[in-house]
Parts: C-alpha cells; structure tokens; sequence
C-alpha cells in the first residue's frame, strides 16, 4: 500500500475483554515496530519484527501483550483481558530494512478502555 | 537506561512568534538524531534526520542543528503559524541499534 494502515483507528472496549489491533505495513518494508503513547507519555517500545520474527519483544508491558506477523507483512497486536492501564495510542512503524534512515508510521489506534 | 529527554514539554505561543525547543541525549555510540511533527489524529511526519556533528537542516521555516559531543539538538520555527501546532518528537538511533528511543516530545500551541 501507500502508506503504513492502522485498524480500527479507535477502539472503546470494557475491563477485562481482548482486541486486536492491526498493522498493515508498506509493502516490501521487513522492518515493522509497535509503540504506544499513553496519557502525558513518550513513544514507548513494544516490539520490533524484522520479517516474521520478533527479535526483540522486551517492551511488550505483560503477558497479556503479544504480536504476530505472518507472510512478512501484516502484524496484529493483541491484547488480552485489558486493563485502564492499557489506554493509549498504539502507533505502528515500518521500515525498508532496518529504520535507521527512519519509520513510516500508521496513523494509530486509539485505544480506551472503560 | 538510555534517556532521550525533550524541554520544554508544552509551549504555547502567538502566530509570528519564533520558537525553539531541546533535544538531550547519550552521546556515546551515536548515530543519527530523528526528529518528527505529530498532529492530532495523524501520522507521525519525519522532518530531518541528522547523522554529523554540526549538521544543520533546513525546511521552509523549520530548521535542527545538532551537537554529537555534548549530546544535544535543537528544533527552530521562526515565525510560528497556527498550522505548526503539534507535539514534536525527537529519536535517537545507536550504533549497532535496531529501534528509534524517543522523547517524550514538545507540544506546541500557536495561537492566532
């Protein structure tokens, strides 16, 4: 695609319930990044996928997070039995390699949780 | 851990103003400097990404110099429209790094 999509760009979900948040990258880009700003934050890590493996899931908060990308392309971040804690944006980033030369980001999702 | 540290956190200016804000970072092992404009409910948007000590780069009113050895970089708008609101992000990329470490940006407030 043209550009790097994020989905759904806002998501209200209760205590307690998973989502999906999904990435859809630049075509041909191997490098993709989750990150998530919450309230009154910085861009913090969660994980970074060059192809299809995740070499470094450090910033993933708990096990309640985990990430998956399949065919070196889409990426979906789930997570599971949210918690308030978890409201934030979740921005997307990919790369064509690595992102030294710098990320292309999605526009984000909103996530709150009630 | 490593710091990437931005100030002043919120500025809030008149349109025609011209501003600046910091960038502070580890200088050892540096590689490049990024910095990016967040609008609300938009993409993040790379401006400059600077690699040489001493760098300086330029777009339309918006310009960054960088200091690799005292670990510093600042972020100019001269003449501040409302149209440059937004929170400015700056990231450190390492040598031998795989990932940007961001600040925790500058939002700017330009009012008409």
């Amino acid at each position: 695609g043209a550009g790097v999509s994020q989905s759904p760009s806002n998501k209200v979900t209760e205590k307690g319930k998973d989502v999906e948040l999904r990435c859809d990258p630049i075509s041909g880009h191997t490098a993709l990044y989750w990150y998530r700003q919450s309230l009154g934050q910085g861009l913090e890590f969660l994980i970074y996928f060059q192809g299809n493996s995740a070499p470094d899931k450090s910033g993933l908060p708990s096990d309640r997070f985990s990430a998956e990308r399949t065919g070196g392309s889409v990426s979906t971040l789930t997570i599971q039995r949210t918690q308030q804690e978890d409201s934030a944006v979740y921005l997307c980033a990919s790369s064509i390699t690595g992102g030294a030369g710098g990320y292309t980001f999605g526009s984000g999702t909103r996530l709150t949780v009630v | 851990i490593l710091n990437v540290e931005q100030s002043p956190q919120s500025l809030h200016v008149q349109e025609g103003d011209s501003t600046n804000f910091t960038c502070s970072f580890p200088s050892s092992n540096f590689y490049a400097l990024h910095w990016y404009r967040w609008e609300t409910a938009k993409s993040p948007e790379a401006l400059f990404v600077m690699t040489l000590n001493g760098d300086e780069k330029k777009k339309g009113r918006i310009s960054a110099t960088l200091n690799t050895k005292e670990g510093y970089s600042y972020l100019y708008i001269k003449g501040s429209q409302p149209e440059d609101s937004a929170t400015y992000l700056c990231a450190l990329w390492m040598d031998s790094s795989y990932k940007l470490i961001f600040g925790s940006g500058t939002r700017l407030l330009v009012r008409p």
